[in-house]
């Protein structure tokens, strides 16, 4: 059975750093397209960032520069990077994963919640 | 950017009753199209993709359509399970984008 597992998220102060892990098993996440959403309060599900199965990152202009997405495949792990953190990025955080670029995804983990407030 | 308007924002309907959801896209995104469901405290799940195909193990009461810029979920006989939160998502390009969410209530 594919799973992710979500870790790391927590209360964190404005301009504070994160670091999201999500552990899959059942799949290679190597050979899959790995994506981070965000649920924020109030507002809808938005799309984060990708790693795709040859490495390529993209990111959505709103955490560009600031959040890195990337993997470990020995440990079959996806990261997300969270640098100056903002009180926007204040959300659950789910993994998803898709089977290419240009898809829809399935499944998702259960998410982390990520908290930025002084 | 292409931004999904879903309607209505809530929708009250009773078990048994029948439901239907739209989403409006800003531009044309072909089928590239998927429908989630979001029940409380849980993970988003995929219901629909490519606009009308059913996800495995998605009761055939769930059902979809629409291409290019509107489309639509329908729920026939509604289930105490179904009352939740369900988002429309595009992935006609890698900047992908949901929907504000629709809220099923009793």
């Amino acid at each position: 059975e594919v799973q992710l597992v979500e870790s790391g998220g927590g209360l964190v102060r404005p301009g504070g750093s994160l670091r999201l892990s999500c552990a899959g098993s059942g799949f290679t996440v190597r050979t899959n397209y790995m994506s981070w959403v965000r649920l924020a309060p109030g507002r809808g599900l938005e799309w984060v960032s990708s790693i795709y199965s040859g490495g390529q990152t993209h990111h959505a202009d709103s955490v560009k520069g600031r959040f890195t997405i990337s993997r470990d495949n020995a440990k079959n792990v996806v990261y997300l990077q969270m640098n100056s953190l903002t009180t926007d990025d204040t959300a659950v955080y789910y993994c998803t994963k898709a089977n290419s670029p240009f898809t829809w995804f399935a499944p998702w983990g259960q998410g982390t919640q990520v908290t930025v407030s002084s | 950017e292409i931004v999904l308007t879903q309607s209505p924002g809530t929708l009250s309907l009773s078990p048994g009753e029948g439901a239907t959801l739209s989403c409006r896209a800003s531009q044309n995104v072909n089928s590239y199209f998927a429908w989630y469901q979001q029940r409380p405290g849980q993970a988003p799940r995929l219901l629909i993709y490519g606009a009308s195909s059913r996800a495995t193990g998605v009761p055939d009461r769930f059902s979809a359509s629409g291409s290019g810029t509107d489309f639509t979920l329908s729920i026939s006989r509604l289930e105490p399970e179904d009352f939740a939160v369900y988002y429309c998502q595009q992935y006609d390009n890698a900047q992908y984008t949901f929907g504000q969410g629709t809220r099923l209530e009793v």
